[in-house]
This record gives structure tokens, sequence and C-alpha cells, in this order.
């Protein structure tokens, strides 16, 4: 079967670094995506990786390591404002998202 | 209107009623989706369509019917709604179904309560 896993929930401190990962299954592979969904709104792309290696953009990162199955987010200098539900999707051989439960992200002061 | 919207924002509906949940999107994207959203799960796919004319069944389709008739709206009918089908419904548009770097885009959502 296809399978995302991501942990549910992660609390970290205003301007810190948090990495956020997530592991897929997938009957072939065509890209890993990060969305953030802060709640009660729709979910917004962050960034996508079909390559091995990190991709930066601004205060995100991504990475990929298609061998292992991994990827992660990573958010530095924190702010109130990231703190949101952080969604991880593999596109499958069939080119539709599987979707990770979502990781929720608790910024404190 | 720019990007992609739906209605109704929110609604309670009685078991066995029929609901037309409504979607458009004005940025010419070739491919929309239907996901529904409950807690504790990913988003899950109901229906597609890769283009005007076509679609196709999700992870969950059962219950749930769509058309598209134009590239623009992409409606999603549940014919005699359930209490299980009480959820948030996404609807989503992309400029092409062979995925690539091609990101959804999502509009703001209908919660929908089924007594």
């Amino acid at each position: 079967g296809q399978n995302i896993d991501q942990p549910t929930e992660m609390t970290a401190t205003e301007g810190a670094i948090v990495q956020i990962n997530c592991t897929y299954q997938t009957s072939g592979f065509n890209g890993l995506f990060w969305y953030q969904q802060h709640a009660g709104e729709a979910p917004t792309f962050l960034s996508y990786n079909v390559l091995d290696g990190l991709e930066e953009k601004g205060r995100f990162s991504s990475f990929l390591s298609r061998s292992k199955g991994y990827s992660y987010l990573l958010l530095k200098e924190l702010q109130m404002k990231d703190s949101a539900s952080y969604l991880c999707a593999a596109l499958d051989s069939n080119y539709q998202l599987i979707w990770g439960a979502g990781t929720k992200l608790i910024i404190k002061p | 209107i720019a990007g992609i919207t739906q209605a109704p924002t929110s609604q309670i509906l009685a078991a066995g009623r029929r609901m037309t949940l409504r979607c458009t999107q004005d940025m010419r994207h070739n491919a929309m989706y239907w996901y529904r959203q409950d807690l504790g799960l990913g988003l899950r796919l109901i229906h597609y369509s890769n283009t005007a004319g076509t679609t196709g069944k999700g992870e969950v389709p059962d219950g749930y019917s769509v058309s598209r008739a134009n590239t623009d709206d992409f409606p999603l009918t549940l014919a005699s709604a359930v209490p299980s089908q009480t959820s948030v419904y996404f609807c989503a548009s992309s400029d092409s179904n062979s995925g690539g770097g091609n990101e959804q885009f999502f509009g703001p959502g209908t919660r929908l309560t089924v007594l």
C-alpha cells in the first residue's frame, strides 16, 4: 500500500530551527511536496523536490532522499506566524498526490 | 475573481438530502480535484478531472459524483448524504495532470455537517 508518515505534533521556540520529517512509500514516485495549512484555512504550496538534495527558499528548506524514501522540511528563525500544520505529499506513478496526515507545529514565545 | 472559489462556505444538511458543492477556478487549469479532510487523516482524494469532459475516481469516491462540463467548473454532488460525509471539502486545481512541479491550488473549503 501507499503510505506517508510524519509526526503528529511538534513544539518549537520562536527564533529557533525545527526539522519536520516525512517518510513515504508509494507505487512509483514523481516528486515530494510540502504544504502549509493554517487552522481553518486551505493548504498553500511551500516546496517541491524531485531530485535528491536540499532546496532552499528563504527561511524554509526542503530535503529529499529518494533512495531512503525520506524528506524533511527545515524552518529557520521561527516566527509565531509559522504556527500551522505542515503537510507532506508524494506524487505517485499515476501523478496522484498521496498525503500525510500533517504535522501540527506549535511555536512558543 | 482570481484563483479558486467554493460555495457554500459551510452547510448543515439532513441525512438523505442531496447536496452539490460548487467549485470554480479562473486560472484555466486543466486538472481539478476534490478532497475531503478529516481530523487525524490526510487529505483524501474523492474524484479528479484531468481535463474538461473527463473525470476519474480517487481514493474515496463512494457516495459522491462529479462532472466537468467546462474548464472552470467542477461541482461535487452528494446524492443522498450520510453522517460519515461530515467533513471539510477542498477543491483544488493544477496546470497539468502530468505532475512535475505543478502545484495544486486550493479553494477555501466547504465545511459540511450531515445530521
